[in-house]
């Protein structure tokens, strides 16, 4: 079945820690998205892609890296510069046009320890 | 101004009601609008898909748009215990880099 794995799911930072959040879709997608989810809130864009070795800041990126190596993987990296790590993460592709809806990982919840 | 407005006040109601949500948006561009349901911990999933105005149906849920108010809604009769979820309305213009919009999302508690 063709989908989108995010992990892991639940994910333990230490105060100064780097992390890493796989995301891997077997779409197809030429689109790729990282969003953070906080109570409240709603999404926010960290990072998108929308072609390999190419991606685009959104509008929360600071403290935040991605890399677009291959059409099927866009890992997150929560470095130690992001002061509030402590969110679920979700992680979405579409084809090259938005306009047909995203499909959305299960998510990762990161928590500082 | 957000270019989409949800009310994300939680919303009871008991089982069999009609559960009516509703977003606001302000890019007039906006062609392609849908509706996603999240339940607790878990991703988004697409539930209603709709371009431009008009309603559409599929079993329980009702999705209108309304264009020339900036106005779509979704509506579930015969609510379900099941049904009870976060759900996000998202948008798009059918030109420039074909992000979504999201609104903040509502949830609604179905209670048997």
């Amino acid at each position: 079945d063709g989908g989108i794995t995010q992990s892991p799911k639940y994910l333990f930072r230490k105060e100064g820690q780097n992390v890493t959040l796989s995301c891997e879709q077997n779409l197809n997608h030429d689109a790729m998205y990282w969003y953070r989810q906080d109570p409240g809130q709603g999404l926010r864009l960290i990072y998108y892609s929308q072609i390999v070795n190419d991606f685009q800041k959104g509008d929360i990126a600071e403290g935040y890296s991605v890399s677009r190596e291959k059409k099927e993987s866009f890992p997150l990296t929560v470095t130690s510069a992001q002061k509030n790590p402590t969110a679920f993460y979700l992680c979405a592709s579409t084809r090259q046009t938005g306009n047909y809806g995203y499909t959305f990982g299960s998510g990762t919840r990161l928590t500082v320890v | 101004q957000k270019e989409v407005e949800q009310d994300p006040g939680p919303l009871s109601v008991p089982e069999g009601a009609i559960v009516s949500l509703n977003c606001t948006y302000s890019n007039s561009a906006f062609q392609y609008f849908m509706w996603y349901r999240q339940y607790s911990r878990k991703g988004p999933e697409l539930l209603m898909y709709t371009y431009s105005s008009g309603n559409k149906e599929d079993g329980r849920f009702t999705a209108q748009v309304d264009k020339s108010s900036k106005y779509i809604s979704l509506f579930i009769r015969d609510s379900q215990p099941s049904d009870s979820a976060t759900y996000l309305c998202a948008m798009s213009a059918p030109y420039g880099n074909n992000r979504l919009a999201f609104g903040k999302g509502n949830q609604v508690v179905v209670i048997p």
